[in-house]
C-alpha cells in the first residue's frame, strides 16, 4: 500500500478557477514538502512545512499542514497557464528519508 | 550556485546492455539521492548517500543495479544487464538537510 497518497491524480481546471491538490500521510511526518515538475525534467522546490497547523504562502500558492501531521492540502488561487504541471508531496519520516507520492497533473485549460 | 549536474540527459540501449549515469551533487551537500521515475508514477527512492556511506538501499535491485559515491562528491549510478523495465527517467538529488532537496534535470533511460 501506498504510504503517501496524493489526490487527485488529475486535475484540470478553466484558467482563473482556484483548485486544491491533497496529500495524505499513513504517519505522523517530520516533515512535508511540495515540488513541481514539469514534463521531462527535475522536480522544483516549493514549499517545506514542519509544524503541525503551518501554513506557507508564495505568489498565488498556499500549502497547510493539519495539525496531526499526517494531512497537507496545496492551493492555488485564480489559476494561471504556468501553473500547468505535475505536483509531487515529499515526506520525510525520520532518517532523513525523503519519499514522494505519486504525483498531480495539472492541466490549465484558457 | 551551480545546481545538480547529471549527464546523460538521454540514453536508448538494448536489453541486456549495461549503462551508467553520472550526477555531481551541489558542492557542500552531504546527502545524495537517486530516484527513478517510471512515467506517469511519482520518484521512487533508490539508494541515499550520506557523505560517501549508503543511509538506505532498501528499493535499490542489487542484482542488476549499483551506486557508488567516491570521496563523498560525484555518484555513478548502473544498470547491468538492463531490462525493458528500467525504462524511467533518473534523478539525482541533493542537500545539505533533508530540507529543500534539490534536483538534476535527470537522465531518461530507453531500454528497447
Amino acid at each position: 500500500s501506498q504510504e503517501l497518497e496524493q489526490s487527485p491524480q488529475s486535475l484540470i481546471v478553466q484558467e482563473g478557477k482556484n483548485l486544491t491538490i491533497n496529500c495524505t500521510s499513513s504517519k505522523t511526518l517530520y516533515g512535508l514538502y511540495w515540488y513541481k515538475q514539469k514534463y521531462g525534467e527535475g522536480l522544483i522546490f516549493l514549499m517545506m512545512l514542519q509544524k503541525g497547523g503551518e501554513e506557507k504562502s508564495h505568489e498565488k500558492i498556499t500549502a497547510k499542514l493539519d495539525e496531526k501531521k499526517q494531512q497537507s492540502s496545496l492551493h492555488i488561487t485564480a489559476s494561471q497557464p504556468s501553473h500547468a504541471g505535475i505536483y509531487l508531496c515529499g515526506a520525510e519520516w525520520g532518517a532523513q528519508k525523503l519519499v514522494f507520492g505519486q504525483g498531480t497533473r495539472l492541466t490549465i485549460n484558457p | 550556485e551551480a545546481g545538480v549536474a547529471q549527464s546523460p540527459r538521454y540514453k536508448i540501449i538494448e536489453k541486456r546492455q549495461s549503462v551508467a549515469f553520472w550526477c555531481n551533487p551541489i558542492s557542500g551537500h552531504a546527502t545524495l539521492y537517486w530516484y527513478q521515475q517510471i512515467l506517469g508514477q511519482g520518484p521512487k527512492l533508490l539508494i541515499q548517500f550520506q557523505n560517501n556511506g549508503v543511509v538506505d538501499d532498501s528499493q535499490l535491485p542489487k542484482d542488476r543495479f549499483s551506486a557508488e559515491r567516491l570521496k563523498g562528491v560525484d555518484s555513478t549510478l548502473k544498470i547491468q544487464p538492463a531490462k525493458l523495465e528500467d525504462s524511467a527517467v533518473y534523478l539525482c538529488a541533493s542537500s545539505y538537510r533533508v530540507t529543500e532537496a534539490f534536483f538534476g534535470q535527470g537522465t531518461r533511460l530507453t531500454v528497447v
